[in-house]
């Protein structure tokens, strides 16, 4: 079956521009994870969905960023007024229920100029 | 805080030679463990995972790793590599507490890229 995708692959942003990355979970998940990976890093927690709830927060790195799942299915993670620091891929990854076997998407990769 | 840490950055074996990829953690509770591997331009993939029931762990494509307390080290092996193998390998740490909470908060390190060469 189909797995975790997300779009767009590739972003280029200006400064202080706002974007929107888009992920779309295995079908029936009710778990749905953001992780940030800067280069030659591993990927870094930044929040947890369970279906529409939005229950972990703690490691989004500003106000800039905000995550969500308005129906439970697919989720966008929006960065506002993007910082250079804030080139990364942005890996989504789901999961049937919480504790079981994260299944991660292949990333989009921000790039601000 | 849990943490993880992998040593050597960039590894390099010949095709057919033991690849051993070195993870020690820090956890408070006793941990789950991970490895997962990432080829170029795509997800990462689980390789197997340690939750407190056998402390060697078999896993895909050949891959073992034994949870080892006393040394807070979770290294992954492979007796013979592959040419296919050459990929970036992350250890991850999940605090089992948030099981509680239902989730699985993977803490990765830094990752080690694998070569392999004929």
């Amino acid at each position: 079956g189909a797995g975790v995708s997300q779009s767009p692959r590739y972003k280029v942003a200006k400064r202080g521009q706002d974007v929107a990355l888009r992920c779309d979970p295995i079908s029936g998940h009710v778990s749905l994870f953001w992780y940030q990976q800067a280069l030659g890093q591993g990927p870094e927690f930044l929040t947890y969905f369970q279906n529409e709830a939005q229950l972990d927060k703690s490691g989004l790195p500003s106000d800039r960023f905000f995550a969500e799942r308005p129906e439970g299915s697919v989720s966008t993670l929006k960065i506002q007024r993007t910082q250079q620091e804030d080139s990364a891929v942005y890996l989504c990854a789901s999961s049937l229920q919480g504790p079981d076997t994260q299944y991660f998407g292949p990333g989009t990769r921000l790039t601000v100029l | 805080a849990q943490s993880v840490t992998q040593l050597g950055s960039h590894v390099s074996v010949s095709e057919g030679a033991l690849v051993l990829l070195r993870c020690n953690y820090s956890s408070s509770v006793p941990p789950y463990l991970f490895w997962y591997v990432q080829y170029p331009n795509q997800g990462l993939q689980l390789l197997l995972k340690y939750t407190s029931a056998a402390t060697l762990v078999k896993g895909i494509n050949g891959f073992e790793a034994e949870f080892k307390k006393s040394e807070t080290s979770f290294h992954l092996t492979k007796p013979s590599a592959h040419m296919s193998d050459a990929a970036e390998y992350f250890c991850a740490v999940s605090d089992r507490a948030h099981e509680t909470g239902g989730y699985n908060k993977l803490i990765f390190g830094a990752g080690t890229r694998l070569a392999v060469h004929p």
